[in-house]
C-alpha cells in the first residue's frame, strides 16, 4: 500500500490552461503538505493543512488553490498555468510537527 | 522567516571515506531538524532527525549533530558506499499553530566513487 500518493505522475500541458493534482494519504495523519521542487532541486512549502483547515500558506500566486475535502486528501488546483509553473509537485503528510513528512512520489509538471 | 543554508553543494568522496554536510538556521525558535535523502527521481525520504533538547544522535553509519548555540548542524556518514550517491537536504521548523513548515536547505548532491 502506498502511505502518500499521487496522481498524475506526469502532466504535460499548454500555457493558459488549468489543471488538478490530487493527492491522498492512508496514513492517518492530520497534516498534509504541497512543496514545489524547481529545476535547481530546490524544495519549498506552498501550504499546509491541518485536519482539513488550511495552516500555512507562503507566496504563492493565487492561481493555486488547495482544497481538503477530508483529511486523508488534499489537491491542487492551478489556473492559467504559465511556463514557471514547470516543476515537480509534491504532497507530504506527518502526523505532528515534530515527526516524518513522507512524501508522495511527486508529480513533474511541464508546462509547454 | 526561516532562512536555512546548507553546505557544500556537490561533494564528492571516495568509497569508504566519510562525508560532511553543514546546514545553519536562522530562527532561533526551531526545534525540529531532519535530514532527507533524494535518490534521481524519487521522492525525498527522513534518513535521521534531531530535536532541540538533544546534541547528537545516531542510526548505523548516519549522525546528525545540533549545536543550537551556533545555530548549526550537520550530517555525518561514515563508511560510505555506492548507494549513499543522492541529494541530501537539511531542514528546520518549528510549531506554527498546528502547522509544520518544514523549510528546506538547498541540497547537496553527494557522490561516491569507487
Amino acid at each position: 500500500d502506498t502511505a502518500v500518493s499521487q496522481t498524475p505522475k506526469y502532466l504535460v500541458t499548454q500555457m493558459g490552461n488549468d489543471k488538478s493534482i490530487k493527492c491522498e494519504q492512508n496514513l492517518g495523519h492530520d497534516t498534509m503538505y504541497w512543496y514545489k521542487q524547481d529545476s535547481k532541486k530546490f524544495l519549498k512549502i506552498m501550504f499546509s493543512y491541518n485536519n482539513k483547515e488550511l495552516i500555512i500558506n507562503e507566496t504563492v500566486p493565487n492561481r493555486f488553490s488547495p482544497k481538503s475535502p477530508d483529511k486523508a486528501h488534499l489537491n491542487l488546483h492551478i489556473n492559467s498555468l504559465e511556463l514557471g509553473d514547470s516543476a515537480v509537485y509534491f504532497c507530504a503528510s506527518s502526523q505532528s510537527v515534530y515527526t516524518e513528512a513522507f512524501f508522495g512520489q511527486g508529480t513533474r509538471l511541464t508546462v509547454v | 522567516g526561516e532562512n536555512v543554508e546548507q553546505h557544500p553543494s556537490t561533494l564528492s568522496v571516495q568509497e569508504g571515506d566519510s562525508a560532511v554536510i553543514k546546514c545553519t538556521y536562522s530562527d532561533s525558535a526551531s526545534n525540529y531538524f531532519p535530514w532527507y535523502k533524494q535518490e534521481l527521481g524519487k521522492r525525498p525520504q527522513l534518513i535521521i532527525d534531531i530535536r532541540s533538547n538533544v546534541g547528537e544522535k545516531k542510526d548505523q553509519r548516519i549522525a546528525v549533530t545540533l549545536n543550537k548555540t551556533a545555530k548549526h548542524f550537520s550530517l555525518h556518514i561514515t563508511e560510505t558506499q555506492p548507494e549513499d550517491s543522492a541529494v541530501y537536504f537539511c531542514a528546520a521548523t518549528r510549531v506554527t499553530g498546528g502547522g509544520n513548515k518544514l523549510t528546506f536547505g538547498t541540497g547537496t548532491q553527494l557522490k561516491v566513487e569507487l
